[in-house]
């Protein structure tokens, strides 16, 4: 099992550059996340689908914030454009759809915009 | 709305001393209990969960939490800690609606400081 892999791990720009941040969830899981953590506000939701298709996303900061599921295997969060208040470590997760279904993290991106 | 309180931001404890991280949870309907940890520079990983029947929980590491509904509690445990258990560590519940299930909501997470 390969768990939950997200690229980049680590992603510096520049403010107003586009940044795209992808996941890959474990093989079989219905459910996909987006979390952000900061120190000042933990860990946040931001959006989440079910097979594929996008449930809630109350949790987008903003309209320069969008993501994407094109199918079960790959999802992409992206910034456009990207501001330094925006830094953060992003969180991709996944679950099954059963009752109290663990979410399965991934290792995260550390996005650095200067 | 649910949400989740951890009432201590940080928690310094000796080795070998037994510790205890506070949860409480608030939610209008039925809820899943979950505690993860972090580890520096890493993502959450699961340490136990509560769905239903017994109400002490046990985990991994060697960690246990008890759920009390009337107090609206998921406290977690352990007798004996061991400095490779520093580390942060969320509570979260996650709720089931009527149209599927939601995401998990976080504590703002408690850091357990293991002292020599």
């Amino acid at each position: 099992d390969a768990g939950v892999i997200q690229s980049p791990r680590h992603e510096v720009t520049e403010m107003g550059q586009e940044v795209t941040l992808r996941c890959k969830p474990i093989s079989g899981h219905d459910y996909l996340f987006w979390y952000r953590q900061t120190m000042m506000r933990g860990l946040e939701l931001l959006i989440y689908f079910n097979n594929n298709v996008p449930i809630d996303d109350s949790g987008m900061p903003e309209d320069r914030f969008s993501a994407k599921m094109p199918n079960a295997s790959f999802s992409t969060l992206k910034i456009q454009p990207s501001e330094p208040r925006d830094s953060a470590v992003y969180f991709c997760a996944s679950s099954l759809t059963g009752r109290g279904s663990p979410l399965h993290f991934g290792n995260g991106t550390r996005l650095t915009v200067t | 709305a649910q949400s989740v309180t951890q009432l201590d931001s940080q928690v310094p404890v000796f080795e070998e001393a037994p510790v205890e991280l506070r949860c409480n949870y608030s939610s209008s309907v039925s809820v899943y209990l979950f505690w993860y940890v972090q580890y520096p520079n890493q993502g959450l990983q699961l340490l136990l969960k509560y769905l239903s029947g017994s109400t002490l929980v046990k985990g991994i590491n060697g960690f246990e939490a008890e759920f009390n509904k009337s107090q609206t509690s998921f406290h977690l445990r352990k007798p004996s800690v061991h400095i490779s258990d520093t580390a942060e560590y969320f509570c979260a519940v996650r709720v089931y609606s009527g149209g599927g299930a939601d995401g998990l909501t976080f504590g703002k997470g408690t850091h357990l400081i293991i002292q020599p």
